[in-house]
């Protein structure tokens, strides 16, 4: 049973087109996690999620737009893509941060989604 | 700002060495510590996590330690197998943040 998945695993598309990631744990988790992974294989947080609740927005793009329709999914929705954006990106969850605390807390993350745009 | 650094960045040892990576990070406020793998286009797997109340963590041949204090960690790994080939992660977390801050990694070569 894979815990986090993601959809596609790979991803090729032109310039200026619009696409959607899709995020699924079945954890049971309430926080949920984007990342992305640049060429240099640095991970860097872009959104965090908490019971479908917006937690973070780490300076990206407004291009980029998350969704959390329910607790067990988080989508990514990129508009406009650009060269720039080609990378891997990584959903992951873990158990609530109560009040900005992360106690006892493990990060599951998904396999990651290569996008490249041409 | 939190800032986590991993030495050394690359790592090539024969099979059958007992080997140590390590993560320093610059606030030693934190609350866990994870340690992960990478495979080469592959996702991160989780290996051990210390939570902030903890000192080491052990899972089969993996052992890992957290001084706070110091803001370092330390994986040791023992007697390496080829199957250890990876990038190896840590990551921490810091309150109030909700997100996990990721090191540098360390891409290890066992050879057999």
């Amino acid at each position: 049973d894979t815990a986090v998945s993601q959809t596609p695993k790979y991803l090729v598309t032109q310039m200026g087109n619009d696409k959607s990631i899709k995020c699924e744990q079945n954890l049971g988790h309430d926080t949920m996690y984007w990342y992305k992974q640049d060429s240099k294989k640095f991970l860097k947080i872009m959104f965090s999620y908490n019971n479908k609740e917006l937690i973070i927005n780490e300076t990206v793009p407004n291009r980029f737009s998350p969704k959390s329709p329910d607790k067990a999914h988080l989508n990514l929705h990129i508009n406009s893509l650009e060269l720039g954006d080609s990378a891997v990106y990584f959903c992951a969850s873990s158990h609530p941060w109560r009040g900005g605390d992360a106690m006892n807390t493990e990060a599951f993350f998904g396999q990651g989604t290569r996008l490249t745009v041409v | 700002k939190q800032e986590v650094t991993q030495i050394p960045a690359a790592l090539s040892v024969p099979e059958g060495e007992n080997l140590v990576l390590n993560c320093s990070f610059t606030d030693s406020a934190i609350y866990n510590l994870q340690w992960f793998r990478q495979d080469p286009g592959k996702g991160l797997t989780s290996l051990l996590l210390i939570q902030s109340s903890q000192r080491e963590q052990t899972s089969g041949r993996l052992n890992a330690s957290l001084d706070k204090s110091s803001g370092r960690s330390t994986l040791y790994i023992a007697a390496s197998q080829p199957g250890d080939s990876a990038t190896y992660l840590c990551a921490v977390t810091v309150r109030g943040t909700y997100k996990y801050i990721f090191g540098t990694g360390t891409r290890l070569k066992v050879l057999a």
